[in-house]
């Protein structure tokens, strides 16, 4: 089936340093949604984009849905050692689709 | 507080064996789904259902089947469990709505290690 691209597939960045990942696709997508996992959780929804164009933050995370509707943008600001985990994109190939498509994730690792 | 619970936090199975893993919800929800993650292949989906007894085929349903008797629980089995079959799965359920797609909850995961 489709795949979501992300980049980069890992980070390793030092406690205060903000992160920057993307998620690409060849098809259109009408929503854009990004998870986090912790280590040994399942995966918790993070932000929810529902436009073109359309920029949400959620306490230091600030997502964007790219004017092309085939990306997609995560950054982080200050990173804490909380933020340690795997980031998803997802999304639904067809509007009101309730099967979501997930990119192969980001995964962050903070240096102490 | 939503909760999405799966039966076992760790299993290890023989080859060959019959395995199921269950997983239970307790927010009234219609879709369930079964995903398995792998390293640098994200989220892949198994099966999902989106009604009591209705199922539909994911991605990935090659050598597993599910059922769904009650609303709250959706049961994935390995007819007869591979090495291939080694991996972390996550169980996921949802509720459709108004606006676009909405949110999935996860459940823990199971990691299942067939020898």
């Amino acid at each position: 089936g489709q795949q979501l691209n992300q980049s980069p597939q890992s980070m390793f960045i030092q406690e205060g340093e903000d992160v920057s990942m993307n998620c690409t696709s060849s098809s259109i997508f009408n929503t854009w949604l990004w998870y986090k996992q912790d280590p040994g959780e399942g995966p918790v929804l993070l932000i929810a984009l529902y436009k073109a164009g359309e920029l949400t933050s959620n306490g230091r995370l600030t997502a964007q849905f790219g004017i092309t509707r085939k990306d997609s943008f995560l950054n982080i600001s200050a990173s804490i050692p909380s933020d340690v985990g795997i980031y998803f994109c997802a999304g639904p190939l067809n509007f009101g689709n309730e099967k979501l498509t997930f990119g192969t994730g980001t995964r962050l690792t903070i240096i102490p | 507080d939503v909760k999405v619970t799966q039966s076992s936090r760790y299993l290890v199975k023989r080859t060959g064996e019959k395995v199921f893993l269950e997983c239970v919800q307790d927010m009234d929800h219609e879709n369930m789904f079964w995903y398995r993650q792998d390293p640098g292949l994200g989220l892949r989906l198994i099966y999902f259902s989106y009604d009591v007894k209705m199922k539909e085929k994911g991605d990935i349903p090659e050598g597993y089947s599910v059922s769904r008797e009650k609303k709250e629980r959706f049961s994935l089995i390995l007819e007869s469990a591979s090495t291939n079959q080694t991996s972390m799965y996550l169980c996921a359920s949802s509720s459709p709505g108004l606006v676009g797609t909405d949110t999935q909850y996860f459940g823990p995961g199971t990691r299942l290690t067939v020898l």
